[in-house]
């Protein structure tokens, strides 16, 4: 069955620092992977997508993320965190064969302090 | 271009009513994908909509039926509503035949609170 794994419930930074929100999945075939952030009382917003090829995917508001096969990873990064990055973050698979079933992880809720 | 919207924002139901969301997809796209978000929890899967048929369905009991008009719009019933259906109910909308490449764009979804 596939899966997604979000290991933690929060994350702190300090604005200007880098910060990692880590996500873990288990797939049968390959992996197509997403994140998506979350405002508070909003809908979720797309950042970036795994579906094949470069292991480091580039998305929206500076946000990258690195595909790690081996490690069944796929952690979400961003050089220099903001303030206004501070909301919840949602990593996804998609389950492919049942036509675009999306699984989510539990969420992350990250915290930039100034 | 409009992105997804969905109708009511808020919804306030008595246990035992039925109570029925829409959601419009974003232009272009063809299908319609919902799901329940309840309080703390990450999108859970309900079902998904794509030619005017249920494509697929999630874990979620047959109180939970939907439909999907000609113009790709869709709407979420639910009857005998349970405390337990209180949950912010997203509506996302991609494009089929893009798949597995699409993502996947969410409406700013509807709070139902069922007392």
């Amino acid at each position: 069955a596939q899966s997604v794994a979000q290991p933690e419930d929060q994350v702190n930074v300090a604005e200007g620092n880098p910060l990692t929100v880590k996500c873990t999945y288990s797939v049968s075939g390959n992996p197509y992977l997403f994140w998506y952030v979350q405002y508070p009382n909003r809908g979720l917003q797309f950042l970036l997508k795994y579906i094949t090829g470069d292991n480091l995917v580039k998305g929206s508001y500076g946000f990258e993320a690195e595909f790690n096969k081996s490690q069944t990873s796929f952690h979400l990064k961003k050089p220099s965190a903001l303030v206004s990055d501070s909301a919840l973050y949602f990593c996804a698979v998609l389950h492919y064969n049942q036509g675009g079933k999306l699984i989510f992880g539990q969420g992350t809720e990250l915290s930039v302090k100034p | 271009d409009a992105g997804v919207t969905q109708s009511p924002t808020h919804l306030i139901k008595t246990r035992g009513q039925q109570v029925t969301l829409r959601c419009s997809p974003k232009s272009g796209h063809d299908t319609v994908s919902w799901y329940q978000q309840a309080l703390g929890q990450g999108p859970q899967f309900i079902f998904q909509y794509y030619e005017e048929e249920e494509r697929q369905r999630g874990n979620f009991p047959d109180r939970f039926s939907g439909h999907q008009f000609p113009n790709y719009s869709s709407e979420l019933n639910v009857n005998a509503l349970l405390l337990g259906d209180s949950a912010l109910y997203l509506c996302a909308s991609s494009l089929m035949s893009a798949l597995p490449s699409y993502e996947q764009y969410f409406g700013p979804g509807t709070r139902l609170t069922v007392t």
